[in-house]
């Protein structure tokens, strides 16, 4: 069964560093998606992804975050200075609204440590 | 502000139960209602979606669509001990072009062997 892989599962940076996490959507899928949760908290959406550009996002997400997609199968979220509150699990989800109505796949997350 | 609102539990139902999780979302025109299970530390699972009003059924699971009450539930039938997990409710939020998730924070279920 087709499932979205995110890479790497756990990541320890220092503050002010950057950070790029990486995702494999499934294959035949159109949008795209980062959610983060802090320990104890809500998913909460950070941005979608469609046709190579950004078509939402949210208050969280400022300009110390960007996406991309670099080739044909990646997505990338990059933090370009880390801070403490960071830290957290940010899941990659993948969907086809045309054909699914709008279901998301999860990936299994990668969890941010910033120290 | 568009929200949606769990209650966080702890809900303990015995084995063999029917236990019943609720969600209110604030946002009229949503069209699209979700159902996840996420274990501790791991990612959600979907476990049902809802689009219209009335019920859906899949297996053990049943989630319930009120549009004009702006609720949703789902209800799990013969409890087991694996089915212990949050349950977050979904809604996409926001009408034609807008696809991202709201989600509720979760209903942590018990299912007490």
């Amino acid at each position: 069964e087709p499932e979205v892989t995110q890479t790497p599962s756990h990541q320890v940076t220092q503050m002010g560093q950057e950070v790029i996490l990486r995702c494999v959507p499934i294959s035949n899928h159109l949008y795209f998606y980062w959610y983060r949760q802090i320990l104890g908290q809500k998913v909460e959406f950070l941005v979608s992804f469609y046709n190579n550009e950004i078509s939402e996002k949210s208050e969280i997400f400022d300009d110390q975050f960007s996406v991309e997609r670099p080739d044909g199968s990646n997505f990338t979220l990059k933090i370009r200075s880390t801070k403490l509150e960071d830290s957290a699990m940010y899941f990659c989800a993948s969907s086809d609204p045309g054909i699914a109505k709008n279901i998301q796949y999860f990936g299994a997350g990668t969890r941010l440590s910033v120290l | 502000q568009k929200e949606v609102e769990q209650n966080s539990g702890p809900l303990s139902v015995p084995e063999g139960a029917i236990a019943s999780l609720n969600c209110t979302y604030s946002d009229r025109v949503s069209q699209s209602f979700f159902w996840y299970r996420q274990y501790s530390g791991k990612s959600p699972e979907l476990i049902m979606s809802i689009y219209s009003n009335g019920d859906k059924e899949d297996g053990r699971f049943t989630a319930q669509l009120n549009k004009a009450s702006q609720y949703v539930s789902l209800l799990i039938r013969d409890s087991q001990p694996s089915d212990s997990a949050t349950y977050l409710c979904a809604v996409n939020i926001g009408g034609a072009g807008t696809y991202k998730y709201i989600f509720g924070t979760g209903t942590r279920l018990k299912v007490l062997a």
